[in-house]
């Protein structure tokens, strides 16, 4: 089983370049997510998509955007890369039961510097 | 908004002995999950536990139990028999519970947690 898998896992960008992070998870589940880790924080969400179709801010979504490409992918695009975006990317997925979400399950990260 | 606050950023404890993780939240939701979420070096976000914050009876996984205390807030995480592969960072979140598949997981800062083998 694969769940959820990112790519890249490391990546190295210069100040304005441009970068997407892939994610696709194949459990058929509705919802994703993209949060950031910064160190002596925890995760932080960046934007989510509750189904096929539909995106919306988290809680720090400036410099970023974000495609669902269908119901198994999430894109995450960094226009224009900038030092403050180093960070540990994750990507995760859920499903919609009668009484909420499950868990989310949670990709491997993307480690991204920008230097 | 929901805010989740770990106040110990390191714990240590003896292999084979029982551990105390803190965690104490705020949330404007009527019905919520609370969880804890192990990261060990490999980086993998890891779900240990789950409680929903309507049931009374504090869940339990294997060596894994909480103490919820929701008129206080608080939902710690208690380790029995600790082994060495408990070693991790631990992350105390919460959602709360939508009707459109929509929660969004607000995290604590994390408590690393070493085995003393």
């Amino acid at each position: 089983n694969a769940g959820v898998t990112q790519t890249p896992k490391f990546q190295v960008l210069k100040t304005g370049q441009s970068m997407t992070l892939q994610c696709a998870q194949d459990m058929n589940h509705n919802s994703m997510y993209w949060y950031r880790q910064d160190p002596g924080m925890g995760l932080r969400l960046i934007y989510y998509s509750a189904s096929e179709g539909t995106t919306d801010k988290g809680e720090v979504p400036n410099g970023y955007n974000v495609s669902r490409l269908n119901k198994r992918e999430f894109s995450l695009r960094l226009e224009s890369a900038a030092p403050s975006q180093t960070s540990v990317y994750f990507c995760a997925s859920s499903e919609y039961r009668a009484r909420g979400n499950q868990p989310q399950h949670f990709g491997d990260g993307t480690r991204l510097s920008i230097l | 908004a929901q805010t989740v606050t770990q106040s110990q950023p390191e714990m240590s404890v003896q292999e084979a002995e029982t551990v105390t993780l803190s965690c104490t939240y705020d949330t404007s939701e009527s019905d919520y999950y609370l969880f804890w979420y192990k990261q060990p070096p490999s980086r993998q976000m890891i779900l240990v536990i789950r409680q929903e914050a309507y049931k009374q009876q504090n869940a339990t996984e294997n060596r894994f139990s909480v103490n919820f205390q929701k008129a206080a807030k608080s939902f710690s995480l208690k380790i029995s028999d600790s082994q060495l592969g408990d070693a991790a960072m631990y992350f105390c979140a919460t959602n709360p519970i939508s009707n459109f598949g929509n929660e969004k997981l607000t995290f604590g800062t994390g408590t690393r947690l070493t085995i003393i083998p």
